[in-house]
Order: structure tokens, then C-alpha cells, then sequence
């Protein structure tokens, strides 16, 4: 099983709809869970934190479901500026560790006008 | 905002070449990355540094990487026999604290190995 898992997309979606993403982590002493946004070429940088009891950040939302060790990310009302990859991120690794962050491969979103 | 400044932007080199990419992390951060992102694929975790040691290295750090803060500010990666997989960017990232907390990553140095 991947470290971490994310569906590749393209999801192409209208502006101003609705989008989710999911991700799975195979790790389970990862502590620390968030959603990186990277645009084309460009470094990744940091969309959200996530917490176990989900958060909110304007149009986004994040949740943890640590049983399933699923994370999902909300964007709603999305507009054309959303068009990105957004990258699932856990701390720790298979084995151990604590400092390095372990990256999903991404998902593709386009947001079309 | 503050942020990470990397040099070169570009780098080409012939293989069996050493490089060196240079880092300038925010001031008062304490903990350093080197990540890397190969075209097409994920950012991975290469090596983490506080306190002017490693703290913690990935498979891929072999004998051929090293890290060094030789001042108070830059922070560099070292390969010394490049080879063509080592062609990738490379991302510099500092954080206040460990990496459960927010990392800015530097806009990164493409290096293209020949």
C-alpha cells in the first residue's frame, strides 16, 4: 500500500461548484495532517492544517478520519485561482520518523469558467 | 512574508559533476529541509537538520548527499558524483519548529543532470 494515497484526477469542474478530494495514509503514528496546494512548477505551500475534528478556512474544509486513516479536503464555490494540485501531506514515514513529511502524489484539479 | 530564497535557479551539470544548492531559510526558523521532486512525480523527503546536525535522513540521502549551515544563514546541499536520476528541483524548507508545524518551501533549483 502506497504511503500516501490520492486519486491523480484531472477533475475538471465548473466555477463555482463544489469539489473533494480524498486521500488514504498507510501509516498510522502519523500526527500530523495537512493539505498542500502546488501550481504548475512551482513550490508546494501550505493550504490547511487538519485537525481531528475537522476545520474550516473560508471556502475549504478539511477532515480526519483517523480509524479509516482517510483525510478529505472541501472546496466550495470554487473559482478559477483554485486550479492547482493539491498535495495530501502526513507527517512521519513507514518505519518511523517524525521530521519528514510524506507527500501524496497529488490531485489535479481545473477549474473550468 | 518572509521566505526561503534559493540559488540557482537552474542548474546544469555534466554527470560525476559535484553541486552545490544553496538555501537562505526565514532568520528565525529553526529546523531546515531538503526535499526533492522528480518531473511528473512526488515531492520526497530528503533530509531534516536543527541544531547544526541531521536529525533525520530518507533512503535516498545516501553517501553521496551532505548538508552543511556554514554561516548563520545559508544552508547548503552538496551532491558529489551527480548522476542522470539525480536530475530533479530541489525544495529548501524551514520551519519554526518540527515538521509538525507549518514548512515554507523555498521556489526550488532545477537540476538538470547530462
Amino acid at each position: 500500500r502506497k504511503e500516501v494515497e490520492q486519486d491523480p484526477g484531472p477533475f475538471n469542474v465548473p466555477e463555482g461548484a463544489t469539489v473533494a478530494f480524498n486521500c488514504t495514509y498507510s501509516n498510522s503514528a502519523s500526527q500530523s495532517f495537512f493539505w498542500y496546494r502546488q501550481d504548475c512548477r512551482k513550490e508546494p505551500k501550505l493550504l490547511m492544517s487538519v485537525y481531528s475534528s475537522g476545520n474550516e478556512d473560508g471556502r475549504f474544509t478539511a477532515q480526519l478520519n483517523r480509524a479509516s486513516q482517510y483525510i478529505s479536503l472541501l472546496i466550495r464555490d470554487s473559482k478559477l485561482s483554485d486550479s492547482a494540485t493539491y498535495l495530501c501531506v502526513v507527517n512521519g514515514k513507514t518505519g518511523g520518523g517524525a521530521d519528514g513529511l510524506t507527500f501524496g502524489k497529488g490531485t489535479h484539479l481545473i477549474i473550468q469558467p | 512574508e518572509p521566505e526561503v530564497t534559493q540559488t540557482p535557479s537552474h542548474q546544469v551539470t555534466q554527470m560525476g559533476q559535484e553541486v552545490i544548492l544553496r538555501c537562505v531559510p526565514i532568520s528565525n526558523h529553526l529546523y531546515f529541509y531538503w526535499y526533492r521532486q522528480i518531473l511528473g512525480q512526488k515531492v520526497e523527503f530528503l533530509v531534516s537538520f536543527y541544531n547544526n546536525e541531521i536529525s533525520e535522513k530518507s533512503e535516498i540521502f545516501d553517501d553521496q548527499f551532505s548538508v552543511e549551515r556554514p554561516d548563520g544563514s545559508n544552508f547548503t546541499l552538496k551532491i558529489r558524483s551527480t548522476k542522470l536520476e539525480d536530475s530533479a528541483m530541489y525544495f529548501c524548507a524551514s520551519s519554526e519548529g518540527t515538521a509538525r508545524e507549518k514548512l515554507f518551501f523555498g521556489s526550488g533549483t532545477q537540476l538538470s543532470v547530462l
